[in-house]
């Protein structure tokens, strides 16, 4: 299975500020996801981002806000820009594997908080 | 729009009783079904994928079913243990991407 790492595992942000949150996994992958899970609620996916090309958002998530870099086949950034307290979740980096039969993988996790 | 619901949101029982947790989707079009765990501060551990032309996927005390055409996964955990502890997700594959439930928060007790 991938390994995934991300950094920061934790954050205190002041609002109106920026938090660039990386994604590095131990081998290449054609996908990787970017979800964010707020307090008791459950998992809710932000963008795909495949190498080469735009990230893909979903509804009600927009590229100025979460700008998303895929430089190469095993690296992703997430930015959280102009941050406000709403934005207080957990950010989660994801995988798919589709030797695996296409298991989604995922990543420890970012915890922000915005003050 | 696909929906997935968990049932029950919370569980608390004694060590060593087999459990059921309960996933139901709203759309049976689906490639695949997923359960994970979640521990508190950690991310998404896989436990066991169902592929929409399987009905069950077993790994050591965990078993879990799959009725397409129903829209319902089950995943039974036997002999529990207190580090079954943590929250357990399913999510369903309409397409590239997954659907999350809210979880079950499961509780084992010595």
């Amino acid at each position: 299975s991938a390994v995934i790492s991300q950094k920061p595992s934790r954050d205190i942000c002041q609002r109106g500020t920026s938090l660039t949150i990386q994604c590095q996994v131990d081998s290449q992958v054609t996908m990787m996801f970017w979800y964010r899970q707020q307090p008791g609620q459950s998992l809710t996916l932000i963008a795909t981002a495949n190498q080469g090309s735009e990230a893909t958002y979903e509804s009600g998530f927009v590229i100025d806000k979460f700008p998303i870099s895929r430089p190469n086949l095993t690296f992703s950034t997430l930015t959280v820009s102009n941050m406000s307290p709403e934005d207080s979740s957990i950010y989660l980096c994801s995988v798919e594997e589709g030797r695996a039969k296409n298991i989604q993988y995922f990543g420890a996790g970012t915890r922000l908080s915005v003050l | 729009k696909q929906e997935v619901t968990q049932i029950p949101a919370a569980l608390s029982v004694p060590e060593g009783e087999n459990l059921v947790l309960n996933c139901s989707f709203t759309d049976s079009a689906i490639y695949n079904l997923q359960w994970f765990r979640q521990d508190p501060g950690k991310g998404l551990t896989s436990l066991l994928l169902i592929q929409s032309s399987q009905r069950e996927q077993t790994s050591g005390r965990l078993n879990a079913s799959l009725d397409k055409s129903s829209g319902r996964s089950t995943l039974y955990i036997a002999a529990s243990q207190p580090g079954d502890s943590a929250t357990y997700l399913c999510a369903v594959r309409p397409g590239s991407t997954l659907t999350f439930g809210k979880g079950t928060m499961l509780l084992v007790s010595p």
